[in-house]
């Protein structure tokens, strides 16, 4: 069965310091698609990227980073000299090719103090 | 080009009464997804719909929930004699093409069930 870990449930840190949230990943299948989402405290759900599982490279846009590990089931996030605006909750989720439905880890709660 | 639109933004009900949540998928999107987030929890699948079709309900409660995607209007999510526990923000996404695609959510319904 699918299933998405995100272990930190709350993390803080002050401002300018480098981040990484970790996000484990099981599946069975060879071909499935890997996403992070932010939800800042308005609520909405804010796409930031999505990786499929044969493409391993790195990716950066920004300030954000993605380190994706197939060997370790891992999908890293990193965020650069937070700032306060980064402070949300992210979610890690894993989508089947068949139907897409997504399976979210539990979130990460980041908070960011100036 | 409208995102994912989502009626209403809020809705209060007393318990017992009937809950519809509407979504209207972005423009030339077909394939639309419910997700509910219970208060301090992740998101969890509920039901994926395409046109006049349920494709996947393995995430509803058996009991008192149903959603419909007509061919024309919105997709609807109803909640027959709400209960306290489906107090809950209630996304829908919408995507192009089923697997491969990028699902966009829409800002949610908050429910609250008094």
């Amino acid at each position: 069965a699918q299933k998405v870990t995100q272990a930190q449930t709350e993390i803080s840190v002050v401002e300018k310091e480098d981040v990484t949230l970790d996000c484990v990943y099981e599946t069975r299948d060879t071909t499935y698609y890997l996403f992070w989402y932010k939800q800042p405290p308005s609520g909405e759900l804010v796409f930031l990227i999505r990786r499929n599982s044969f493409d391993e490279q790195n990716e950066i846009s920004g300030r954000y980073s993605w380190n994706f590990q197939k060997s370790t089931s891992s999908f890293n996030f990193t965020i650069t000299a937070s700032q306060v605006v980064d402070s949300a909750v992210y979610f890690c989720a894993l989508s089947e090719p068949i139907d897409g439905k997504l399976i979210f880890g539990q979130g990460t709660t980041l908070q960011v103090k100036p | 080009n409208a995102g994912v639109m989502q009626n209403p933004r809020h809705l209060v009900r007393r318990r017992g009464q009937e809950a519809r949540l509407r979504c209207s998928p972005m423009k030339g999107h077909s394939h639309v997804y419910w997700y509910r987030q219970l208060p301090e929890e992740g998101l969890k699948f509920m039901v994926y719909l395409q046109k006049e079709n349920i494709i996947d309900e393995s995430g509803m409660p058996k009991e008192r929930f149903s959603a419909e995607f007509p061919k024309e209007g919105p997709s609807i999510l109803r909640i027959q004699q709400v209960v306290r526990g489906d107090s809950a923000a209630y996304f829908c996404a919408s995507s192009q093409r089923t697997g491969v695609g990028e699902q966009y959510f829409g800002p949610g319904t908050r429910l609250t069930v008094t």
